[in-house]
């Protein structure tokens, strides 16, 4: 299976609520990046957390990384329905300059 | 700064023709662009890794002669796609990396291009 899992593939949320989605991979890396991507549109970058962080904020997003686990999460906290769009992570592995995508979330905020 | 343009932003072509689409890195120069394919509601899948004044480092499975990459200059990269047929349909995204970035490997990617064969 590829690198980069995400869960769930599907979310769906009310306003005003928080939202989670977890990525898992599989090889050592150097960072890890997460991504937004409205429909047929392109990629937004989100934030970025390197090998040695833990944890992460950028407004309203918190992603956490657990490299013994070989997991992250982004949170979204006081979701909007403008947050509509799916969500990928991308992992960057050690020693190669390529980004592997997980298999994204797709998150439904409803007004 | 770090932006990345594609042109075309969309194209409908007749089967059996080529396609080519442009990416250029439009205030930096670029060592290194990849080239993804995402099909609809799936998620990116890396085709070829492409270093300015070599031949491109294609992943397995996808085929170096029907998608031909030529990275020509530190600021554009093309991906042509020979004899294009309607399984080749798909968004096209490229990603460049730029020795400013505050972080090592960081990508910048382009807005896509929607590609449609007929």
């Amino acid at each position: 299976s590829q690198q980069g899992e995400e869960d769930p593939q599907a979310l769906s949320i009310q306003e005003g609520e928080n939202a989670t989605m977890n990525c898992s991979y599989k090889t050592s890396i150097n960072n890890l990046q997460w991504y937004r991507q409205n429909s047929g549109r392109g990629l937004v970058h989100l934030i970025l957390i390197r090998s040695n962080e833990r944890e992460k904020h950028s407004g309203r997003l918190r992603v956490t990384l657990d490299t013994s686990k070989k997991s992250s999460s982004l949170l979204i906290t006081a979701s909007r329905a403008a947050d509509t769009a799916s969500y990928f992570c991308a992992t960057v592995e050690t020693n190669a300059g390529k980004s592997t995508f997980g298999d994204g979330t797709t998150l439904t905020v409803k007004p | 700064g770090a932006v990345v343009s594609q042109h075309p932003s969309w194209v409908i072509c007749k089967s059996g023709t080529s396609v080519k689409i442009e990416c250029r890195s439009l205030d930096f120069q670029a060592t290194t662009m990849f080239w993804y394919r995402q099909f609809p509601k799936q998620s990116l899948m890396l085709m070829a890794t492409s270093n300015e004044g070599s031949k491109a480092t294609y992943e397995q499975g996808v085929e170096k002669d029907k998608f031909l990459i030529n990275h020509a200059s530190l600021t554009l990269s093309t991906l042509t796609v020979t004899s294009a047929h309607p399984e080749d349909s798909s968004f096209y995204i490229c990603s460049a990396t730029s020795p400013l970035a505050k972080e090592p490997n960081e990508q910048f990617f382009g807005p896509g291009t929607r590609l449609t064969v007929l």
